[in-house]
């Protein structure tokens, strides 16, 4: 079984709608990040999460929320869906007892939403 | 600011060529770390490897190299007998310490599309 889940792994949703994309993993890692994959820009960072209580932005986190329910879970929302935030969005895990920048990141396989 | 470079966009060659991916990053930090990852076809994003600014050696794995100059900040990435299987997309990545955070801020390149023809 993967490490690191996502669902779904497609969705299509339209403009104005609330949606969830979700991550777990039982890699035991504490750190959980999601980003956005946009053709010719690389992977861009949403949110990050240290452990359950501490939850910080990334560089394009505006019209993204998350959630941490808990240390292996981790989901992004959407609040109100529009057609730029079509991309593929990964999650992906970090052991913070490798700390600091050393720390190797583990990818989820990728959500993709298209919002019409 | 950390960046990170991959000037080719795309490159296509025929089985068994050897290929090189280039990386250049800018960093102001003297402890940093570089990674490589190779997304195929499916989509999903597997790590291959991970370099400390202490340690120049180069590494092999494989039909797989890795050169890592810090004179040139470059951190290119080399396909030896290139494999139709090789055919993805791969990104190149910095990480350094944010302001003692001890967050390693992952910051990628835009990714080259390789092409390997049977």
């Amino acid at each position: 079984d993967a490490d690191v889940t996502q669902t779904p792994r497609n969705r299509i949703t339209k403009t104005g709608k609330r949606i969830m994309l979700e991550c777990s993993q039982t890699k035991g890692h504490d750190r959980m990040y999601w980003y956005r994959q946009d053709p010719g820009l690389g992977l861009r960072l949403i949110y990050y999460s240290f452990d359950v209580k501490d939850i910080n932005k990334g560089e394009i986190s505006d019209g993204y929320s998350v959630s941490r329910q808990a240390q292996a879970k981790f989901s992004l929302s959407l609040e109100s869906a529009i057609p730029n935030q079509t991309a593929l969005y990964f999650c992906a895990t970090s052991d913070s007892r490798n700390g600091g920048a050393k720390e190797t990141q583990y990818f989820g396989p990728g959500t993709r939403l298209l919002v019409l | 600011a950390q960046k990170v470079t991959q000037a080719q966009t795309e490159i296509s060659v025929v089985e068994k060529e050897d290929v090189t991916l280039d990386c250049v990053y800018e960093t102001r930090d003297t402890t940093y770390y570089l990674f490589w990852y190779k997304q195929p076809p499916s989509g999903e994003l597997v790590f291959l490897i991970r370099r400390n600014s202490f340690d120049e050696q180069n590494e092999i794995s494989g039909r797989y190299s890795w050169n890592f100059q810090k004179s040139t900040s470059s951190f290119n990435f080399t396909i030896t007998a290139s494999q139709v299987v090789d055919s993805a997309v791969y990104f190149c990545a910095l990480s350094e310490d944010a302001g003692g955070t001890s967050y390693g801020k992952l910051t990628f390149g835009q990714g080259t599309i390789l092409t390997v023809h049977p």
